[in-house]
């Protein structure tokens, strides 16, 4: 049972929208940052988005990610067959005093 | 470019102690701001925060672990490790090494992962 709370599974046909959500609690997401982290079949996760809607360099802008109250989201725009990934958000928790991860999301892109 | 590469037995029996290394190279273990992190994930399962560790020694863990986790720096090699005691089949699973921008922040380089069974 992860602390943040995430759908199982997404999916979406290429050039679509979707959205995967994340949502926490007034200790974690709701008094700190949130990050997503996009892993690939086989390899190891990588930094999607930090501090709730920052993009490394090299991150393509159709991903973004956002951030309300205790739950956040992230949202990926003109979907592509190599988008398909499990998608992972995470964010300090006060009362466990470190990091918890949701439970990850299974894109399809169909 | 940033590499962190875990190493370590990838066959452990159950009761006993898991040991990994994790090498950084193309930059130092001591920069000041950066944490360096053990995250794991179970066959077909999600992400698990194990603890982080600062050059200088300061760890934090993940409560749940903590009673049986022991991360160590080592700054003249350029490595961290991890042990973790009295291992069951519950903690089979890769487990990553990774860089962290701060102590409750995002971890922007990662290992490859190394997988470990726990199983006699």
């Amino acid at each position: 049972q992860s602390v943040l709370t995430q759908p199982p599974s997404a999916s979406g046909t290429p050039g679509q929208r979707v959205t995967i959500s994340c949502s926490g609690s007034s200790s974690n997401i709701g008094s700190n940052y949130v990050y997503w982290y996009q892993q690939l079949p086989g390899t190891a996760p990588k930094l999607l988005i930090y501090r709730n809607n920052q993009r490394p360099s090299g991150v393509p802008d159709r991903f973004s990610g956002s951030k309300s109250g205790t739950s956040a989201s992230l949202a990926i725009s003109g979907l592509r067959s190599e988008d398909e990934a499990d998608y992972y958000c995470a964010t300090w928790d006060d009362s466990l005093s470190g990091v918890v991860f949701g439970g990850g999301t299974k894109l399809t892109v169909l | 470019q940033l590499q962190l590469q875990e190493s370590g037995p990838g066959l452990v029996k159950p009761s006993e102690t898991l040991s990994l290394t994790c090498t950084v190279s193309g930059g130092s273990i001591s920069s000041s701001s950066y944490y360096w992190g053990w995250i794991r994930q179970p066959p077909g399962k999600g992400l698990e925060w194990i603890g982080s560790i600062y050059y200088s020694g300061s760890t934090y863990y993940n409560p749940s672990l903590k009673s049986r986790v022991t991360i160590s720096v080592d700054t003249s090699k350029n490595q961290f490790s991890l042990k973790m005691s009295s291992v069951t089949a519950a903690d089979t699973a890769v487990y990553y090494c990774a860089r962290q921008v701060g102590p409750a922040e995002d971890f922007d380089y990662w290992g490859q992962g190394t997988l470990v069974t726990v199983s006699s």
